[in-house]
């Protein structure tokens, strides 16, 4: 079954709003990342975070992990047109980067 | 610059028609990955190499195989291409430590 759900599944904010977007999974992980993918396009790492961190930034990016909760968000701050694309959570449970389980992703959709 | 490259990037087949898919890389990562992408759902991980080891997932098709003659190369094979194979086939690279995937921009397989 897929480990990494994420929440909302659209989301549509105004240019300069910031977006949250939310992500649970079920099993102990070693880390977890999220990538971004343009409309038919391959996907680009953004950021992990492994399961001993609880938070992690990186430029207008903003990581929480929360291993209790198993759960994890990411936020974009000061949201432009050119972050509308759709985010994936990704779950590695072995931490030998292996094998990345994928959610099904969230499309954000940022007005100008 | 280092990039995971595939071709080709729309590939059109026809039902029963072997079909093979191209991924190269300059990145000189030692673990390559298929992964196959239907419309609106998660990245589902086919099988991977880590040097030329071939870890194939368990609830990959047999009608799915992979080479991977060097390094740089890597393509995966279908040999009887159904209608429900027609998806985005997706390349990724990764050094095997918690440093993310690399992927390629996809190849579009559609099937008649």
């Amino acid at each position: 079954s897929q480990q990494g759900e994420e929440d909302p599944q659209a989301l549509s904010i105004q240019e300069g709003e910031n977006a949250t977007m939310n992500c649970s999974y079920k099993t102990s992980i070693n880390n977890l990342q999220w990538y971004r993918q343009n409309s038919g396009r391959g996907l680009v790492h953004l950021i992990l975070i492994r399961s001993n961190e609880r938070e992690k930034h990186s430029g207008r990016l903003r990581v929480t992990l929360d291993t209790s909760k198993k759960s994890s968000s990411l936020l974009i701050t000061a949201s432009r047109a050119a972050d509308t694309a759709s985010y994936f959570c990704a779950t590695d449970v072995t931490g030998a980067n292996s094998k990345l389980t994928f959610g099904k992703g969230i499309t954000l959709s940022v007005r100008p | 610059d280092a990039m995971v490259i595939q071709n080709p990037r729309y590939q059109v087949t026809q039902f029963g028609k072997p079909v093979t898919l191209s991924c190269s890389q300059t990145l000189n990562h030692n673990v390559m990955y298929w992964y196959q992408q239907k419309s609106s759902q998660a990245p589902k991980l086919l099988f991977h190499y880590y040097d030329k080891d071939f870890n194939n997932e368990a609830d990959t098709p047999d009608n799915f195989q992979s080479r991977r003659p060097n390094t740089s190369f890597c393509f995966l094979d279908i040999r009887s291409p159904g209608l429900g194979d027609a998806a985005m086939y997706l390349c990724a690279t990764s050094t095997g430590d918690l440093r993310g995937k690399f992927f390629g921009p996809g190849t579009r397989l559609t099937v008649l």
